[in-house]
């Protein structure tokens, strides 16, 4: 069966730290790949969107990474600030829909 | 959320009862999506329209209803066959139809029974 996997424990890091978030997934086939941001109680907003072709793609402190081989993608936020806590979805392309992972939450502490 | 509204952002339901949940979106965009969310799960897809006056079911589409008469409007029904609606629903847009586009989300609302 389909299966999107996220850090299944919470991030949390100090302030100026990378944060990496992980996220691996089986039986798809994307030709896409999407990070949304969620604040608790709100809806996702759109971060990157990286393409099977695009092995890296930056976002001024966020980098993202697509490894089709792996079947992963790394989500790293760099000089991580108290503003970047919140919860990080990835999103995978499917046959007629964009497929969510459960989420990462983070917590940076100053 | 700009572009988007959901109403009303908490909705109370009492057994038996049909609820409605309002989205509506001035973004001009063709695709609109809805989505459950429970705790530490991903969102799971409930309906999604694409075009005017045609709509289909997503992953979890028993216990709800759509209808999308207006490119604005995608008014999503909670009826009362669905029997674990405490969730947070989310309504989200995109401009065309494919997979690879970026979703705008609103603010969601949360459906509690009473």
């Amino acid at each position: 069966s389909q299966k999107i996997e996220q850090n299944s424990e919470a991030l949390n890091i100090q302030e100026g730290k990378t944060a990496t978030l992980t996220c691996n997934y089986t039986n798809y086939s994307p030709a896409y790949l999407q990070w949304y941001r969620q604040d608790p109680g709100r809806g996702p907003v759109f971060l990157l969107l990286i393409r099977e072709n695009e092995k890296e793609k930056r976002k001024e402190r966020l980098k993202v990474t697509f490894d089709t081989t792996l079947k992963q993608s790394l989500f790293h936020i760099t000089a991580s600030q108290p503003a970047d806590s919140a919860t990080y979805l990835c999103a995978l392309e499917g046959d007629y829909k964009l497929s969510f992972g459960a989420g990462t939450t983070v917590t940076v502490r100053a | 959320d700009g572009g988007i509204t959901q109403s009303p952002k908490y909705l109370f339901r009492k057994e038996g009862q049909n609820v409605t949940l309002s989205c509506e979106q001035n973004l001009n965009h063709d695709a609109m999506y809805w989505y459950r969310q429970d705790p530490g799960q991903g969102l799971r897809l409930i309906y999604y329209s694409q075009i005017v006056n045609d709509f289909q079911k997503g992953d979890i589409a028993e216990g709800y209803s759509v209808s999308r008469e207006k490119k604005e409007s995608f008014p999503l029904t909670v009826t009362s066959a669905q029997k674990n609606p405490t969730a947070f629903y989310l309504c989200a847009t995109s401009k065309g139809q494919g997979t690879q586009e970026t979703q705008y989300f609103g603010p969601g609302t949360r459906l509690l029974v009473l």
